[in-house]
């Protein structure tokens, strides 16, 4: 089944504790990228990827790191995890100019 | 960089009615519009998407327009019914690639009345 794997679905986590999500996509697909969702602000894009080892900021990208270094995973890192982090994130991928497919998410809580 | 506004932010309809979302982007380099699903605790999915050649795109009862000129885009569900109830996010990319820099409205959520 194709399918965009997020973990973890829920995380509670102390400031400052460095964490990692988890994306992995089994459609081959070349483009990725990072959004967290907050009320009222909609989807914001952290970080995008165009291929391997090819990586951009998106519009929120301050304290956040991510790397890929396959073409299947592309995991998210906070260095030092704020309150202001909590937040909804989703991964997802597409291939060329396509829809996009999301993962199911990742509720992350910043203590 | 590009900015979308989306209104409204809530809007209840009666089923069977037509409902209406709106947005406006800031870059005219936008080419590419694509409208967004999500359901309450569930993930975004694509409903329908728009590329600046076109200035309509219809599937089924959504329906989803472009003025370039005015630098706007619309997305029209007509005989709503209830499973259509969910939040809708407008976006909108500036990238030939499609999804390179996708800016995001911020939803609006829509709330089919039986």
């Amino acid at each position: 089944e194709a399918q965009v794997t997020q973990n973890p679905r829920y995380l509670i986590t102390v400031t400052g504790k460095k964490l990692t999500v988890t994306c992995s996509q089994n459609m081959n697909h070349e483009y990725m990228s990072w959004y967290r969702q907050d009320p009222g602000l909609g989807l914001r894009q952290i970080y995008y990827s165009m291929n391997v080892e090819v990586t951009d900021k998106g519009d929120v990208p301050e304290g956040y790191k991510v790397s890929r270094k396959e073409k299947r995973n592309f995991p998210l890192i906070l260095e030092s995890p704020s309150p202001n982090q909590t937040s909804l994130y989703f991964c997802a991928s597409s291939q060329g100019n396509e829809k996009l497919f999301f993962g199911s998410g990742t509720q992350l809580s910043v203590l | 960089g590009e900015n979308v506004e989306q209104h409204p932010s809530t809007l209840s309809v009666q089923e069977g009615d037509s409902a209406v979302i709106k947005c406006t982007y800031s870059d005219s380099a936008s080419n590419y519009f694509p409208w967004y699903k999500q359901e309450l605790g569930k993930r975004p999915q694509l409903i329908i998407d728009i590329r600046s050649n076109v200035g309509e795109k219809k599937d089924q009862r959504i329906a989803v327009t472009l003025n370039k000129t005015a630098k706007h885009f619309s997305l029209h569900i007509t005989e709503t019914q209830p499973e259509d109830s969910a939040v809708y996010f407008c976006a909108a990319s500036i990238s030939n690639f499609g999804n390179e820099k996708l800016t995001f409205g911020t939803g609006t959520r829509l709330t089919i009345i039986p």
